[in-house]
This record gives C-alpha cells, sequence and structure tokens, in this order.
C-alpha cells in the first residue's frame, strides 16, 4: 500500500520559536496533501489542503500566517508552525491523496508529529 | 453542514465476540464515499474498510464488515471474531464524489476484553 512518511515524529522547541513538519508520499505522487491537528482522545480536524504548486486552502478559524504550508512538489508537503506557543501543543498528522487513482478518493496517511512547546 | 455522527463515545466485546459500531451521516449528495479509520495507541491512522455510495453491496474485509443502510444514512461496522489487536479509536468518514476532503466523526474508543 501507499507510504507516507512524517518527520519528525517527535519535537520538543522552545515558545517564540519556529517548527518545520514534513510530510512524504514515498511510492506514489500526492495530487492533494492534508494536514490535520488532534487534541487528546479528541478526533482529527483538518487544518489545511495543499495542491502541489498552490497556495494551501485553510479552514475556518485556521490562522494561514501562523500555521504556513508549502506544498514544493507531489511528494512533499511542510507546515512550519511559526512563533508557537504552548497552546500550538498538539499532534499533527498529515495525509496524502492520489485522487482519482484506483481506489479513488483515498487518503494515506502520515504516522503524525507530536509538537511540545516549552 | 456535513456531518458524521458516532453515538457510541465508548464500546467494549469480549474476545472472539462480534461488536457493532455505529455511524450515521448527513449529506444532500448522491456521489460520495464512506470509510472506517482504526487509530491504535500508536496514532497510526489505518483504513480498515470502505464503502462507494453507487455500491448496493456491502462491503467486507475478513474480520470486518459494514452495514450500510443509503436511505437512512447509516454506516456501521461489525468487527467479528474480536481480537486483542482490535482495541483502537475507530472513526467513521465520509468524502464526496469529486472531493478529497474527510468529514470525520468523533469516535468509538473500543476496548476487548481478555
Amino acid at each position: 500500500g501507499a507510504v507516507v512518511s512524517q518527520h519528525p515524529s517527535w519535537v520538543i522547541c522552545k515558545s517564540g520559536t519556529s517548527v518545520k513538519i514534513e510530510c512524504r508520499s514515498l511510492d506514489f505522487q500526492a495530487t492533494t496533501m492534508f494536514w490535520y491537528r488532534q487534541f487528546p482522545k479528541q478526533s482529527l480536524m483538518l487544518m489545511a489542503t495543499s495542491n502541489e504548486g498552490s497556495k494551501a486552502t485553510y479552514e475556518q478559524g485556521v490562522e494561514k500566517d501562523k500555521f504556513l504550508i508549502n506544498h514544493a512538489s507531489l511528494t512533499l508537503s511542510t507546515l512550519t508552525v511559526t512563533s508557537a506557543h504552548p497552546e500550538d501543543s498538539s499532534f499533527y498528522i498529515c495525509s496524502a491523496g492520489a485522487g482519482l487513482a484506483d481506489p479513488p478518493y483515498e487518503q494515506y496517511f502520515g504516522p503524525g508529529t507530536r509538537l511540545t512547546v516549552t | 453542514a456535513q456531518t458524521v455522527t458516532q453515538s457510541q463515545p465508548e464500546m467494549s466485546v469480549q474476545e472472539a465476540e462480534t461488536v457493532t459500531l455505529s455511524c450515521t451521516y448527513d449529506t444532500s449528495e448522491s456521489d460520495y464515499y464512506l470509510f472506517w479509520y482504526k487509530q491504535p495507541p500508536s496514532r497510526q491512522m489505518i483504513l480498515v474498510i470502505r464503502q462507494e455510495a453507487y455500491k448496493q453491496q456491502n462491503a467486507t474485509e475478513n474480520r470486518f464488515s459494514v452495514n450500510f443502510q443509503k436511505a437512512a444514512k447509516s454506516f456501521s461496522l461489525k468487527i467479528s471474531d474480536s481480537q486483542l489487536g482490535d482495541a483502537a479509536m475507530y472513526f467513521c468518514a465520509y468524502t464526496q464524489g469529486g472531493s478529497e476532503k474527510l468529514v470525520f466523526g468523533k469516535g468509538t474508543k473500543l476496548t476487548v476484553n481478555p
């Protein structure tokens, strides 16, 4: 099956600094990538959708200047949390979609990144 | 608004028994896809089973099967011969045809008792 990696798996940063999370589709080209945030014992909350070479589409309530998303190629998307604060601490998950490939409209999830801001 | 409702925050089942997780959804579209995802303690999202709305036949994957009632907008997951490794959070989700954007339910935590 399709494999999506995320790096790092766990990062600790100091308040006020920025941190970058990478999401890669390893064996297929992802037409669309998605970034989710998950709080403990809660469901996944979609933050933004990105297409290669285009600006990301952010969900309502998500600060686009704080959560910068770059989708530079069909296999790589990055999420940068700028000027991180303790309330940004969370579990961030990316997924990649292969569009109309068989099976259509299926998303493949990365293993997630735990961000702790101190 | 498109919504997915999982009415059972927690469920438990004895090992080797059968359990059914409920899911209802709300959409006005006719073309959509339904999914059940499993999230074990590792937090890696794993696709359990998918169902295309245009297919009348219920999807099955080994011990996992669904009861898809399109008119009732219901999509329940049945796990047969439950195993300890089935313990996880289970999320119901759907996406409309033409969009890869998933709408998730709040999840059901499944405990499997030995």
